[in-house]
């Protein structure tokens, strides 16, 4: 599997464009990179999902540089609401009917009023 | 449609005791996970089931059983409990064609 790297805790404050950056040096050509999000309290969410390029949704943008060795996701104007964890995970789909990914210990986004 | 339910929400324990924890989904999904999270940890895979039938052992399966008692069922036994085991649990499941895994929203486990 893919280590990832992620920094252990950032501050923002409330409207700033938050950028998250993750490190995988060695991931693999069949792996895709995962965001989820974690609130105090509650299981991870699924955020967003990308394999190159940029990827955005209604919550969030990914970018991936065409080597792939790191991602940012992008959290456009954060509120108060936005504190939490953020993992990033490396793995490849459908791998036998599961997901071998393996969730780090995140990025701890502070959002500051 | 509830997604991912787990039972009980809190639970204490005391060493030597055992327990099964629950965990059900609605989602027809073929892939089920135990996770624990320690305090300011991550969560780390207990063991996972990819389809019913099927369990497989995680990152940290010692002190742990499963059963995927159906498709929509998968439990988590600790046979005689320890303090190393307190811990906040987490199920999850994720559909074959998405990957994206859902969770449920955890049982707090104290073991004295």
């Amino acid at each position: 599997l893919a280590k990832t790297t992620q920094p252990i805790s950032m501050d923002s404050y409330e409207g700033q464009e938050v950028n998250i950056t993750c490190s995988h040096n060695n991931i693999a050509t069949n792996d895709y990179i995962t965001w989820y999000q974690q609130f105090p309290s509650q299981g991870p969410r699924f955020i967003i999902q990308g394999y190159k390029t940029k990827v955005t949704n209604e919550v969030a943008s990914l970018f991936i540089p065409a080597d792939r060795k790191s991602s940012t996701l992008s959290l456009p104007r954060v509120s108060l609401s936005d504190t939490a964890v953020y993992y990033c995970l490396v793995g490849p789909l459908n791998s036998g009917g599961y997901q071998k990914v393996t969730f780090g210990t995140g990025t701890k986004l502070q959002v500051i009023p | 449609n509830a997604g991912v339910t787990q039972t009980p929400k809190f639970q204490v324990l005391k060493t030597g005791q055992s327990m099964t924890l629950q965990c059900a989904q609605d989602m027809n999904h073929n892939s089920m996970y135990w996770y624990r999270q320690d305090p300011g940890m991550g969560l780390r895979l207990i063991y996972y089931s990819a389809s019913e039938g099927t369990t497989d052992k995680g990152e940290v399966p010692n002190g742990y059983n499963v059963s995927r008692l159906n498709k929509r069922e998968f439990s988590l036994r600790l046979e005689s409990a320890a303090p190393s085991q307190t811990s906040v649990y987490f199920c999850a499941s994720s559909s074959h064609y998405t990957d994206t895994q859902y969770f449920g929203p955890g049982t707090r486990l104290t073991v004295l």
